[in-house]
């Protein structure tokens, strides 16, 4: 069964931290992972897709990696700012039109 | 629009009711997905269009969720006899082909709550 498992569940860290988000996942044939960005009260926006061929990818102060041998995720976000407080969800696509699979999210919570 | 609308915000029915809910997706996106997401979860597949027609609708749970899409763009998404465990935040999202590689954008959902 295809599914995306992240850790840990919830985070609090202080401003100004760095922290690293976990995603493992059995979603196959595999064609590309995101991790979403999910505030309060809002709709999901992406902040970083993968494929296959890729290992890492930044955007801004978010470096995401995979490593699709053991199909395992990370997303790093370093001096973390208040504004980051929010749900960080992993979801990775099969290929083919196939529905995408989500992980249930790591609540982060920065905190001053 | 600039994004993907989504209307009511919030909406609160009795059990047993009848709610439609309303998605406005981006201009020339092609397809249209549905999810619910309850508390402290990741959004659950729902169904998907392509155009008008829905490309898989393997999500809905049971046969009194219903959705549409008539012309292509604006989608309905349907609930017959509402029970209290549809409550759940609905959300919405579309992309300009399929689902991928293509990027989903969300609206910022539906908070059902049945009573």
């Amino acid at each position: 069964k295809n599914q995306v498992e992240q850790s840990p569940q919830s985070l609090i860290i202080l401003e100004g931290k760095n922290c690293t988000l976990q995603c493992n996942y059995t979603v196959s044939p595999f064609s590309n992972l995101r991790w979403y960005k999910q505030d309060t009260g809002r709709g999901p926006v992406s902040l970083t897709i993968m494929t296959f061929s890729e290992n890492t990818k930044s955007n801004g102060r978010y470096t995401a990696t995979l490593d699709a041998d053991t199909k395992q995720s990370s997303l790093h976000i370093t001096a973390s700012q208040l504004s980051d407080s929010a749900s960080y969800i992993c979801v990775v696509s099969a290929r083919g039109n196939t529905p995408l699979v989500f992980g249930k999210g790591t609540r982060l919570s920065v905190i001053a | 629009g600039a994004g993907v609308s989504q209307t009511p915000s919030n909406k609160v029915t009795e059990k047993g009711k009848y709610v439609e809910l309303r998605c406005d997706p981006i201009s020339g996106h092609t397809a249209l997905y549905w999810y619910r997401q309850s508390l402290g979860q990741g959004p659950e597949f729902l169904i998907y269009f392509q155009g008008t027609g829905a490309a898989d609708d393997s999500g809905l749970p049971n046969d009194r969720f219903f959705a549409v899409r008539p012309e292509g763009s604006v989608s309905t998404l349907k609930i017959q006899r509402t029970e209290r465990g549809d409550s759940a935040v609905y959300l919405c999202a579309s992309s300009i082909l399929g689902p991928g590689t293509d990027t989903q954008y969300f609206g910022p959902g539906t908070r059902l709550t049945v009573l």
